[in-house]
């Protein structure tokens, strides 16, 4: 069964590091999204892409956050300069049109 | 502001027994609403959907009720098992964007 997939399953990182989060999207999907959960907290709207832009983003998704789709089947989400409060599992989530999102399984950040 | 409420305790049924989830709304207007089960450090997995013009959905030993008058959702496993324990997710969506708002999310612990 088709499924997305997220690397790395955890990052260590320092506090003003470039953290960059990757994921395979379903290959035939036309919509994509960042969500994030901070540990015990909702999982949180971060950002989504259509058609290689950014069709929504949230109040987070500041300017230190930006996503990329460089080829055909990556989609990436990039921290410029990470804080603290940034730690959190981040997932991807890819849709074929309304309804459904199939997330991935997380990449888990930890900034010390 | 929009807000989602689900039952924040953790609620606990016997094997068998039919589990009763609720998700409250308040301040919005979904065009849809989704479930998702959460395994502990997994990513939300999709369940059900049903729109804003229906009132009940069901596959096999899962329902689910949308009332947008009382601004409520009704989430019932029925005849329980153990591998049904997990969190689960309420998320309220709009149009056609795929932005999801979650609620917090009840854990089920299902005994044998």
């Amino acid at each position: 069964e088709p499924e997305v997939t997220q690397t790395p399953s955890h990052q260590v990182t320092q506090m003003g590091q470039e953290v960059i989060l990757r994921c395979v999207p379903i290959s035939n999907h036309l919509y994509f999204y960042w969500y994030r959960q901070i540990l015990g907290q909702k999982v949180e709207f971060l950002v989504s892409f259509y058609n290689n832009e950014i069709s929504e983003k949230s109040e987070i998704f500041d300017d230190q956050f930006s996503v990329e789709r460089p080829d055909g089947s990556n989609f990436t989400l990039k921290i410029r300069s990470t804080k603290l409060e940034d730690s959190a599992m981040y997932f991807c989530a890819s849709q074929i049109h309304t309804g459904e999102l199939f997330f991935g399984e997380g990449s888990r950040l930890t900034v010390l | 502001s929009q807000k989602i409420e689900q039952n924040s305790e953790a609620l606990n049924i016997q094997e068998g027994k039919t589990a009763t989830l609720t998700c409250n709304y308040t301040n919005y207007s979904p065009a849809y609403l989704q479930w998702y089960r959460q395994d502990p450090g997994r990513g939300p997995v999709f369940l059900l959907l049903i729109r804003e013009n229906e009132k009940e959905k069901r596959k096999e030993r899962l329902k689910v009720t949308f009332d947008t008058t009382l601004k409520q959702s009704l989430f019932h496993i029925t005849a329980s098992q153990p591998a049904d324990s997990a969190t689960y997710l309420c998320a309220l969506g709009s149009g056609n964007t795929g932005k999801l708002i979650f609620g917090q999310g009840t854990t089920l612990q299902v005994k044998p």
